[in-house]
């Protein structure tokens, strides 16, 4: 089974609503990225968390770590309706070789 | 500079039909990794590479898959005899030494088996 996984599977908000989607995984980790996937193709990164950080932020992301309950959240605030997309989270676990990525979240925000 | 290109960007293919789908990573990347992507599902790992060393081939879902990696830089995916369920959005990502490295991904091809 995928070793992240997000809830919900799917969000739908206004625009300048936040937006959290949470990531869960099973094993210890060395980081977690989330990714968002527009349109069914390429992923884009956007943001990697190591697992001794707690909190990071780049714009109008913000994402946690809680590595003793072994999940993730990310927020997104003031949301736009470009941020329409499906966020993923991916984790890559210690003496691991591959990162394993949940199912995504996909989020609508409505104009 | 340029990013991960991948080659065709559709395809469709009889069932039975060997497929090969190519992918260019980011010059420099060491590592790469294919993943597959059904409709509205997340990302099932198929195959790493990492430098010279053997590849992580635990993703295979058959022994019709199969990728190779020439001379470090590009890579080959190939599907023998197609099946129906090999209809996916195949990716590509590289990344610059490993795992723990961001993954920059291409565009994909989206395979249809008739």
């Amino acid at each position: 089974s995928q070793q992240g996984e997000e809830d919900p599977q799917a969000l739908s908000i206004q625009e300048g609503e936040n937006a959290t989607m949470n990531c869960s995984y099973k094993t210890s980790i060395n980081n977690l990225q989330w990714y968002r996937q527009n349109s069914g193709r390429g992923l884009v990164h956007l943001i990697l968390i190591r697992s001794n950080e707690r909190e990071k932020h780049s714009g109008r992301l913000r994402v946690t770590l809680d590595t003793s309950k072994k999940s993730s959240s990310l927020l997104i605030t003031a949301s736009r309706a470009a941020d329409t997309a499906s966020y993923f989270c991916a984790t890559d676990h210690t003496g691991g070789f591959k990162t394993i990525f949940g199912a995504g979240t996909r989020l609508f925000v409505k104009a | 500079g340029a990013g991960v290109s991948q080659s065709p960007s559709n395809k469709v293919t009889e069932k039975g039909k060997d497929v090969e789908l190519r992918c260019d990573p980011i010059s420099g990347h060491t590592a790469l990794y294919w993943y597959r992507q059904s409709l509205g599902q997340g990302l099932e790992f198929l195959i790493y590479f990492q430098g010279n060393s053997a590849p992580d081939k635990s993703g295979l879902p058959s022994d019709r898959f199969s990728a190779e990696r020439t001379g470090g830089s590009v890579s080959t995916l190939t599907i023998q005899r197609t099946q129906q369920e090999d209809s996916a959005v195949y990716l590509c990502a590289s990344s610059l030494s490993s795992v723990q490295e961001t993954q920059y991904f291409g565009p994909g091809t989206r395979l249809l088996v008739l």
